[in-house]
Formats: C-alpha cells, sequence, structure tokens
C-alpha cells in the first residue's frame, strides 16, 4: 500500500546536538511539507517543498533545515539553534505542486522528538 | 494571512446524538478548505474537502460540512455519532493559489469526547 512513512516514532536528543527526522512517500508524489505540533496549537508549517530540489520556508522555519534530494524523500534536521525542539512532527505529501493541482495533503504518523 | 478558529476547545455529545464542530476562516481569495482527524499520537486523516461547486461536502465515516461565503464559515457535521468518533479535529485552509500547495493553515483543533 502507498503511504507516508515517518521514522523514527520516538526520538530523543540532548542540549546542543542536531538531529534528523526521516520522511519517505510512495505515493509518488511531488509537494512535501513538515509541520510542528504543539498541544493545544493545531499544526504550524516549518517548511515544504513542491519538486525536487527545491524548498520554501514556511512559518517557523528558524531552527530547521530540509533537503529534497530524491522525490521520495524530504528530511528534517532540528539544529542546536531550534530552543524549544520539543514537539510532535508530522510529515505530509500531495499529489501535485502545479498551482492547479488543489490536491489534499495526506499525513505520515509522526514522530515525537524530546529533549534529554 | 490566512487563519482557522475553531471556537470550541472541548465537546462532550453523547453516544447517537448530532454534532456540529464550528470552523471559522479569513481568507482573501476562493478558499480551500478541509477537515482533519487525528487519534491520539498518529497522523491526521482527511474527512472532507471543499475546493468548489456544491457547497454542502460529503466526506467519509459520515461526515458532511457546509461552506457558508457569508459567515466565512465550514461547519463540519454528523447526524450520528459513535464512540470511535472520539477524537482530535482540525479545519485548515489551503495557502496560496494551488488549494493547498503551499501548505495549510491549521486552526487549534476540537476535542470530541463522547459520552455513552
Amino acid at each position: 500500500d502507498g503511504g507516508i512513512t515517518q521514522s523514527p516514532k520516538y526520538l530523543f536528543r540532548k542540549e546542543g546536538q542536531n538531529v534528523t527526522l526521516s520522511c519517505e512517500q510512495n505515493l509518488n508524489h511531488d509537494a512535501m511539507y513538515w509541520y510542528r505540533q504543539d498541544p493545544g496549537q493545531g499544526l504550524r508549517l516549518i517548511y515544504y517543498s513542491q519538486i525536487v530540489n527545491d524548498f520554501q520556508k514556511g512559518d517557523i522555519a528558524e531552527g530547521y533545515s530540509v533537503s529534497r534530494e530524491k522525490k521520495e524523500s524530504f528530511p528534517l534536521t532540528v539544529t542546536s539553534a531550534q530552543k524549544n525542539p520539543t514537539a510532535f512532527y508530522l510529515c505530509a505529501s500531495s499529489g501535485g505542486s502545479s498551482s492547479y493541482s488543489n490536491q489534499p495533503q495526506h499525513f505520515g504518523d509522526g514522530t515525537r522528538l524530546s529533549i534529554l | 494571512a490566512q487563519s482557522v478558529t475553531q471556537p470550541d476547545i472541548h465537546i462532550t455529545v453523547s453516544e447517537g446524538a448530532s454534532l456540529e464542530l464550528r470552523c471559522n476562516y479569513s481568507y482573501g481569495a476562493t478558499p480551500y478548505l478541509f477537515w482533519y482527524v487525528q487519534s491520539p499520537g498518529q497522523g491526521l486523516q482527511l474527512l472532507l474537502k471543499y475546493f468548489s461547486g456544491d457547497t454542502l461536502v460529503q466526506g467519509i465515516k459520515g461526515f458532511e460540512a457546509e461552506f457558508k461565503r457569508s459567515q466565512s464559515s465550514f461547519n463540519l457535521r454528523k447526524p450520528s455519532v459513535h464512540w470511535s468518533d472520539a477524537a482530535e479535529y482540525f479545519c485548515a485552509v489551503g495557502a496560496g493559489s494551488g488549494g493547498g500547495a503551499d501548505g495549510l493553515t491549521f486552526g487549534k483543533g476540537t476535542h470530541l469526547i463522547i459520552q455513552p
């Protein structure tokens, strides 16, 4: 079955360390997204990519970095510059990257990041 | 910039009773609207979407939503809830001209509790 795989499900980081969250999709979707979810805050957009080798900052990109070297993969690195990284991170993808695609986003099951 | 308001943080409904979850949006152009549901520790599942056309849209699991432009609302309804409907519900609006191609803006969510 096609879907979005996020790994690991739980991740722990020490202060000052960078950590990378994995997101892989086999839906042949062009666009991919990273969101951060905090209790009572809904989801906020970190980064998105509509095509390989290109990505855009979302609303809360500071302290995060991404890459899009392959269509299927969109890893997120939480750097030491992110002062409050503890959160639930969700990856999503959608079928179109053009302005006329109007495709809904499909979500992975998330990665919960905690600081030791 | 677009925004989404879900006025009710928590709603408690008896099993078998009807349900309405409120969503108001702010967006300067034609909105692309979504309702997602999230079970604890899981990703988001799309319930339904509105892009254009008929303002009453049907979704999965017996849910429907009505787009009312004059009220900037997109309320979610279900005629008879089941205990399995207990979850967090998110309303979202698509950013940019691509129906969400530039990412989604989410409300803070409504936590639905089902009483036996």
